[in-house]
C-alpha cells in the first residue's frame, strides 16, 4: 500500500520564477492538504483539495494554487517566487474532504524549496 | 485567533526514562487531536490521536492524555530510545485541517 508520495523532493528557484509541486495520496484517499513548514516552524495549512476543487484555504496570498486531478492527485504552484517562500512543502492525505474531522492524516515526506 | 501551542521547545532525557511532552490548546470546541513525529528532513508521522470523549488513549510505548478542563494534552513515551530523538507536534483537526503548534525537540541521550 503506497503511502503519500511528493516530488520533486529537492528544488532550487531564482526570484520571480513559478514552481509546480506534485503529491498523490495514500491509496483510497480522495483529500489532498497542502502545508508550508518554515525552519524551525510548524507546518502552516495553505488549502485543502476535494472532489478537485478547493475546499479551505488558509492565510496565503493568490501565488498559491493548486490542482487536484480526476486520480485525486494533486499540484501545488507557487508564482511570483520570494526568497521568504523558502520552505519545506507538505502534502497530507485524508479521507472525506472537509466534512469529517476523525480521519488520520497522513503525511508525505516533502519538497523542499530553496528560493534564491 | 484560535491555536494549538506547546509548552517546552526543547526536552532532554535519559535513554530508558519516561518522556512527558505537553500541548495546550486555545478552542474548547476542539473535538480532536493529533500527536505527529517528525525527524529531521522527513514529514510528520502519525503517532497517535485522541477525541474529547476521552481522557487517556494507549498506543505503543506512547500514552496521550486530555485533559478538556484546562485545554491541555500531553504524550508520554516509555522506556524513550535513541530513536525517539525528534520533533514532536500536537495538532487539532477540524475538517481535515490540521492546526500546529511550534514543536517540542526531544533529545534523547545515550
Amino acid at each position: 500500500d503506497a503511502g503519500v508520495t511528493q516530488s520533486p523532493t529537492h528544488l532550487i528557484k531564482t526570484r520571480g520564477q513559478q514552481v509546480t509541486l506534485r503529491c498523490s495520496p495514500k491509496s483510497g484517499h480522495d483529500t489532498v492538504s497542502w502545508y508550508q513548514q518554515a525552519l524551525g516552524q510548524g507546518p502552516q495549512f495553505i488549502f485543502q483539495y476535494y472532489e478537485e476543487e478547493e475546499r479551505q484555504r488558509g492565510n496565503f496570498p493568490d501565488r498559491f494554487s493548486g490542482h487536484q486531478f480526476p486520480n485525486y492527485s494533486s499540484e501545488l504552484n507557487v508564482n511570483a517566487l520570494l526568497l521568504g517562500d523558502s520552505a519545506l512543502y507538505l502534502c497530507a492525505s485524508s479521507l472525506g474532504g472537509g466534512r469529517s474531522s476523525g480521519n488520520t492524516i497522513y503525511f508525505g515526506e516533502g519538497s523542499w524549496l530553496t528560493v534564491v | 485567533g484560535e491555536s494549538v501551542g506547546l509548552h517546552l521547545p526543547t526536552l532532554s532525557v535519559q535513554e530508558g526514562d519516561n518522556s512527558i511532552i505537553n500541548c495546550a490548546y486555545s478552542n474548547s470546541a476542539s473535538d480532536y487531536f493529533i500527536w505527529y513525529k517528525q525527524e529531521s528532513g522527513k514529514g510528520p508521522q502519525f503517532i497517535i490521536d485522541i477525541r474529547s470523549n476521552m481522557d487517556k488513549r494507549q498506543g505503543q510505548r506512547v500514552t496521550v492524555l486530555l485533559n478538556k478542563t484546562v485545554k491541555h494534552l500531553s504524550l508520554q513515551i516509555a522506556a524513550t530510545q535513541p530513536g525517539d530523538s525528534a520533533v514532536y507536534f500536537c495538532a487539532e483537526n477540524a475538517g481535515n485541517m490540521l492546526t500546529f503548534g511550534g514543536g517540542t525537540r526531544l533529545m534523547v541521550k545515550p
